[in-house]
């Protein structure tokens, strides 16, 4: 089984500061998403990067997908209380995979 | 709306009497999963569908039944719950078959065994 480590765990952080949290394997992923889950509902789907040194931009997020396809970071630059979360990662060992691998989260808290 | 809708979304049972919960979407879509939640255990996937009438084991199968009768329903059967299957369960349903394509998750069932 291939395993997904997502760093920090925890991250508690001032509104306007800018972070990074990381997905690191020793596996190589075809594609890695990231979700983002609040409390109280299930995760909703950020982006999707499939191409090794693929960066892809939603707003103040920032996302990057390892040359060697096994690690992705997330940069949110001048954090607000409306990112706070648990930000997932989820991997697909290949192309048409049936199943992902999901790290088990960063949770972050913005503070006004 | 489109949507994934679970139910119940609260449940306290007792050890052995039998439960499901029912998960539903109305997307069109091919592929269905379901998933536990656990604190330090992350999202592991119990059961996916990839078609009208066939399933396969995730990865934490032990003491769960699915079936898929119809495209739109996935329910996920617990025959006799214990209390190691008190947890927070998601549904989650994709257009693709597989599991590549954006997850559409449910809200959540809170599910505790006494």
């Amino acid at each position: 089984t291939q395993l997904l480590e997502q760093s920090p765990q925890f991250l508690s952080i001032q509104e306007g500061e800018n972070l990074t949290v990381y997905c690191n394997s020793s596996s190589v992923f075809s594609s890695l998403q990231w979700y983002r889950q609040e409390p109280g509902e299930g995760p909703v789907l950020l982006v999707t990067v499939v191409t090794g040194g693929e960066v892809k931009k939603l707003k103040r997020l920032t996302f990057q997908f390892g040359d060697a396809r096994k690690d992705s970071s997330l940069h949110i630059t001048a954090a607000q209380p409306g990112d706070t979360g648990l930000y997932l990662c989820a991997g697909a060992p290949k192309a048409g995979s049936y199943q992902l691998t999901f790290g088990k989260g960063t949770k972050l808290s913005v503070i006004p | 709306e489109a949507q994934v809708t679970q139910n119940p979304r609260y449940l306290i049972t007792v050890t052995g009497k039998k439960l499901t919960v029912t998960c539903s979407q109305n997307m069109n879509h091919e592929y269905m999963s379901w998933y536990r939640q656990d604190p330090g255990l992350g999202l592991r996937q119990i059961y996916y569908s990839m078609n009208v009438e066939v399933t396969d084991k995730g990865d934490v199968p032990e003491g769960y039944k699915v079936s898929r009768k119809e495209k739109r329903n996935f329910p996920l059967i617990l025959e006799s719950p214990s209390p190691n299957q008190t947890s927070l369960y998601f549904c989650a349903s994709s257009w693709t078959r597989t599991a590549t394509g954006e997850l559409f998750f449910g809200e959540g069932s809170r599910l505790t065994v006494l």
